[in-house]
């Protein structure tokens, strides 16, 4: 079975451009979770879906982040403008929506801003 | 809200040899834990989870992980260690209500040396 698919694998921009990281869950998870990795802050989750509808975006950093999820295969985090701290690397996990059951995680985009 | 400790930021230890991993949480509400692993350039996988029932929970990889309520503990153990059980170790906390939202620990880089 395929797993949560993420592109671009890796992305290497110059500040103040559009970057958009795009995620394919798993088929029938009902949830999805996009994260943050960076060596000083560790994982941190920046919003999370259920049934394509955005449940909490607390974590989002600011107004330059928007995520979107158009329909239950597919989602969109979105930086604009980028900015030189936005270099992290972005994980999205799905799951099924029911107690105890794990998020699975994509293998991650590794964004550089210059 | 909940909060997770990981005790130790970075583990050496030597091939076949038993390791500990530390994890402590803090919660108001009765919750759910789990010990996920990443491995270089990849995205976490599941290890292990406790939901309920038996306090020794048995994980992948000859993993194993302890519930401990009244020092509110879920330490992670394995007997003998090998070369590639080399991975970051995320220990991670969700409550009954909020069952699909997870809080992670800042992780423990786990080096084994021949």
């Amino acid at each position: 079975d395929a797993g949560v698919i993420q592109s671009p694998r890796h992305e290497v921009t110059e500040m103040g451009q559009e970057v958009t990281l795009r995620c394919k869950p798993i088929s029938g998870h009902d949830y999805l979770f996009w994260y943050r990795q960076t060596m000083m802050r560790g994982l941190e989750l920046l919003i999370y879906f259920n049934n394509n509808v955005p449940i909490d975006d607390s974590g989002m950093p600011e107004d330059r982040f928007s995520a979107k999820m158009p329909n239950a295969s597919f989602s969109t985090l979105k930086i604009q403008p980028s900015e030189p701290r936005d270099s992290a690397v972005y994980f999205c996990a799905s799951s099924w929506g029911q107690v105890g059951q794990p998020q699975h995680f994509g293998d991650g985009t590794r964004l550089s801003i210059l | 809200a909940q909060s997770v400790t990981q005790l130790d930021s970075q583990v050496p230890v030597f091939e076949e040899a038993p390791v500990e991993l530390r994890c402590n949480y803090s919660s108001s509400v009765s919750v759910y834990l789990f010990w996920y692993v990443q491995y270089p350039n990849q995205g976490l996988q599941l290890l292990l989870k406790y939901l309920s029932g038996s306090t020794l929970v048995k994980g992948i990889n000859g993993f194993e992980a302890e519930f401990n309520k009244s020092q509110t503990s879920f330490h992670l153990r394995k007997p003998s260690v090998h070369i590639s059980d080399t991975a970051e170790y995320f220990c991670a906390v969700s409550d009954f209500q909020g069952a699909q939202k997870l809080v992670f620990g800042q992780g423990t880089r786990l080096t084994i040396n021949p």
